[in-house]
């Protein structure tokens, strides 16, 4: 059983596009986020959200925007895509605890 | 500003020995920190953790000590399996904040 899925795994578009990640847990979690891996291999905080509420931005361009629609999924829209939001986009979930579960990862090239 | 260091970005050990990551971190507020493993074309698995209360904490092969006053801590894997190969991130938050700074990883190779 899956546990922290996302769809797609690959996605190659042209700048200037919009596209749209997704993901589910299925552990019964309250908080998810949203990071991404650059090319130095850095993992960031993009976003988190708690039972569908926004907790964290960390400066984001607002052409990203995630969407909760339930606590368990949290959805990322990217607009106008640039050649920098090329990376691999990972979705994760938590309970009370520190301990985060992670998603295999959305690998976005943007041409 | 890179609050949460890994300085090697790579480490060969021969199965069978201890493998020592090791990370540091600059801020101080961090008060919990834990160890992720990441195969290729996979999300990161958390691993263990320790809370700023503890200097150790032990599961099995693995084992995390945390060294306050140099703001270091270091993952022991005893013996080292092949499966253990991997890239290792370690992260830092400040309980409650809901919100994990990592480090660039430590990609580790066990050879048999």
């Amino acid at each position: 059983d899956t546990a922290v899925s996302q769809t797609p795994k690959y996605l190659v578009t042209q700048m200037g596009n919009d596209k749209s990640i997704k993901c589910e847990q299925n552990l019964g979690h309250d908080t998810m986020y949203w990071y991404k891996q650059d090319s130095k291999k850095f993992l960031k905080i993009m976003f988190s959200y708690n039972n569908k509420e926004l907790i964290i931005n960390e400066t984001v361009p607002n052409r990203f925007s995630p969407k909760s629609p339930d606590k368990a999924h949290l959805n990322l829209h990217i607009n106008s895509l640039e050649l920098g939001d090329s990376a691999v986009y990972f979705c994760a979930s938590s309970t009370q605890g520190n301990e985060q579960f992670f998603g295999p990862g959305t690998r976005l090239t943007v041409l | 500003d890179q609050q949460v260091k890994q300085n090697s970005p790579s480490l060969s050990v021969q199965e069978g020995r201890i493998s020592i990551l090791n990370c540091d971190y600059t801020n101080s507020m961090f008060d919990y920190f834990l160890w992720y493993k990441k195969y290729p074309a996979e999300g990161p698995t958390f691993l263990i953790s320790i809370s700023s209360i503890k200097d150790k904490n032990e599961d099995g092969r693995f084992t995390v000590f945390l060294n306050k006053s140099a703001k270091h801590l270091s993952l022991h894997i005893v013996p080292s399996q092949p499966g253990d190969s991997a890239v290792y991130f370690c992260a830092a938050t400040t309980q409650g904040a809901q919100k994990l700074v990592f480090g660039q990883g430590t990609r580790l190779t066990i050879n048999p």
